[in-house]
């Protein structure tokens, strides 16, 4: 596809549940980010991946967060045990080389009862 | 100690008025800045992208990068209603993590 591609769109979980959340970044496009927002918030940076790597996994809230990046492309956020305080939009972006523009997708709507 | 700091607003002005968006950044080796909209529901969106000292023109919008103090704005000239929105400022160095402002919200008053 064209753009940044997230699904599911929306997810609702009971608490207690896991869940998946993936992210299809534009293709060729080495670096991919997560990020959550909560409403009203601004961005909290989760964790990022250069190629299937990750320099960077300081944001994640807790061992309960974990991501993956496959083949330098998709990648998956996993929530265990999911809490009510981990309802947010959850936004991942991709970008390319060293200027690091990044282009976000639509966002994964995450809604813990 | 935040590493990119934004007043949160509301910031309000009227519309036609020039819209003066402030950024200051704690990381001297930062390469790349990025001014991001956001509307309310919606995802960020690039909307201008500076690299070097001085201006840099697109439209209605104008980049200011001052490395030497730390400090990247964006002023929104003629501003319209369609303008409302949140504004996220974003530094990072190469190949580093990208770091976002907490935003500043806009409210242009018709």
């Amino acid at each position: 596809g064209a753009g940044v591609s997230q699904s599911p769109s929306n997810k609702v979980t009971e608490k207690g549940k896991d869940v998946e959340l993936r992210c299809d970044p534009i293709s060729g496009h080495t670096a991919l980010y997560w990020y959550r927002q909560s409403l009203g918030q601004g961005l909290e940076f989760l964790i990022y991946f250069q190629g299937n790597s990750a320099p960077d996994k300081s944001g994640l809230p807790s061992d309960r967060f974990s991501a993956e990046r496959t083949g330098g492309s998709v990648s998956t956020l996993t929530i265990q045990r999911t809490q009510q305080e981990d309802s947010a939009v959850y936004l991942c972006a991709s970008s390319l080389g060293t200027k690091n523009i990044q282009y976000f997708g639509a966002g994964t709507r995450l809604s813990v009862l | 100690q935040k590493e990119v700091e934004q007043n949160s607003g509301p910031l309000s002005v009227p519309e036609g008025a020039i819209a003066s968006l402030n950024c200051t950044y704690s990381d001297r080796g930062s390469q790349s800045f990025f001014w991001y909209r956001q509307y309310s529901g919606k995802s960020p969106e690039l909307i201008m992208f500076i690299y070097s000292n001085g201006d840099k023109e697109d439209g209605r919008f104008t980049a200011q990068l001052n490395k030497a103090s730390q400090y990247v704005s964006l002023l929104i000239r003629d501003s319209q209603p369609s303008d409302s929105a949140t504004y996220l400022c974003a530094v990072t160095g190469g190949y580093q993590k990208v770091t976002f402002g907490i935003g500043t919200k806009l409210q242009v008053i018709p």
